[in-house]
C-alpha cells in the first residue's frame, strides 16, 4: 500500500502475556520509528531506526520492550510480560531518510488493551 | 531539552470564522516545526512544516502556520472553519542535534460548531 501498514489495529491481551505489534512502512523509506500514545503520557517517542545504523532506543520505557527491524523493511515492536500501564495506542511512522526536518508519516496505529 | 506547549486544551469557534491553535516551543537549536491532526481512531496526518525561509507556511486543506522565532511561536491558522476540521491538533518540533524525533505537544481539541 502507499502509507505505513501496522497490525494488528486491535489487540486485547491478559497481564503477563507477550505481545508482538508489526510496522510495514512506506516502500523506500528507510527511517522508521516507533511513538506511543496515551492518554496520561501524550504521545512519547519510542525507537527510531535509519538505515544499517545502530537503532536509537534512547525512549523504550523498560527493558520488556524491544524492536528489531529486519532488511531494512518491516519492524516488530514486542512487549514483554505486559502490564496494565502498557495499554496505549503503538503508533508507527516512517520518512525517507533520517534526516532533520524529513517529513514523518504515521499509520494507523495498533490499539493495545492489557486486562 | 526541546519541548512544545499547546496552551489551550480546546478551541472552540464557530463554521465559518477564522481559527488559531496555540503552539509555542523551546529549544537549543534551530527548530524544525510540525502540525499534525489525529481524527477519532486514526493515525497523525501530517498537515504542515517549517524548515527555513518564508515564515508563513501554507499546508493541507487551507491551513496554514506562522514560524515567529522572536516569540518562539508556530501558531496554526485557518481564514474560515469547517465542521469538518473538528479533530485534534499536534505541534511537533525536532532538532538536528537530535537526528528526526518528534517531540510532541500535549494537542489541542479544534471544535467548530455549525
Amino acid at each position: 500500500g502507499a502509507g505505513v501498514s501496522q497490525s494488528p489495529s486491535n489487540k486485547v491481551t491478559e497481564k503477563g502475556k507477550d505481545v508482538e505489534l508489526r510496522c510495514d512502512p512506506i516502500s523506500g523509506h528507510t527511517a522508521l520509528y516507533w511513538y506511543r500514545q496515551s492518554l496520561g503520557q501524550g504521545l512519547e517517542f519510542l525507537i527510531y531506526f535509519q538505515g544499517n545504523s545502530a537503532p536509537d532506543k534512547s525512549g523504550l520505557p523498560s527493558d520488556r520492550f524491544s524492536a528489531e527491524r529486519t532488511g531494512g523493511s518491516v519492524s516488530t515492536l514486542t512487549i514483554q510480560r505486559t502490564q496494565q500501564e502498557d495499554s496505549a495506542v503503538y503508533l508507527c511512522a516512517s520518512s525517507s531518510t533520517g534526516t532533520t526536518g524529513n517529513t514523518i508519516y504515521f499509520g494507523e496505529g495498533s490499539w493495545l488493551t492489557v486486562v | 531539552a526541546q519541548s512544545v506547549a499547546q496552551p489551550e486544551d480546546q478551541v472552540n469557534v464557530a463554521e465559518g470564522n477564522p481559527l488559531t491553535v496555540k503552539c509555542t516551543y523551546s529549544v537549543s537549536g534551530n527548530p524544525y516545526l510540525f502540525w499534525y491532526v489525529q481524527y477519532p481512531n486514526r493515525g497523525l496526518q501530517f498537515l504542515l512544516k517549517y524548515i527555513t525561509g518564508d515564515n508563513l507556511v501554507k499546508g493541507s486543506y487551507g491551513f496554514e502556520a506562522e514560524f515567529n522565532k522572536s516569540q518562539t511561536s508556530f501558531h496554526l491558522k485557518k481564514p474560515s472553519a469547517l465542521v469538518s476540521d473538528s479533530a485534534l491538533y499536534f505541534c511537533a518540533v525536532s532538532v538536528m542535534e537530535y537526528g528526526n524525533k518528534l517531540v510532541f505537544g500535549a494537542g489541542t481539541i479544534l471544535r467548530v460548531k455549525s
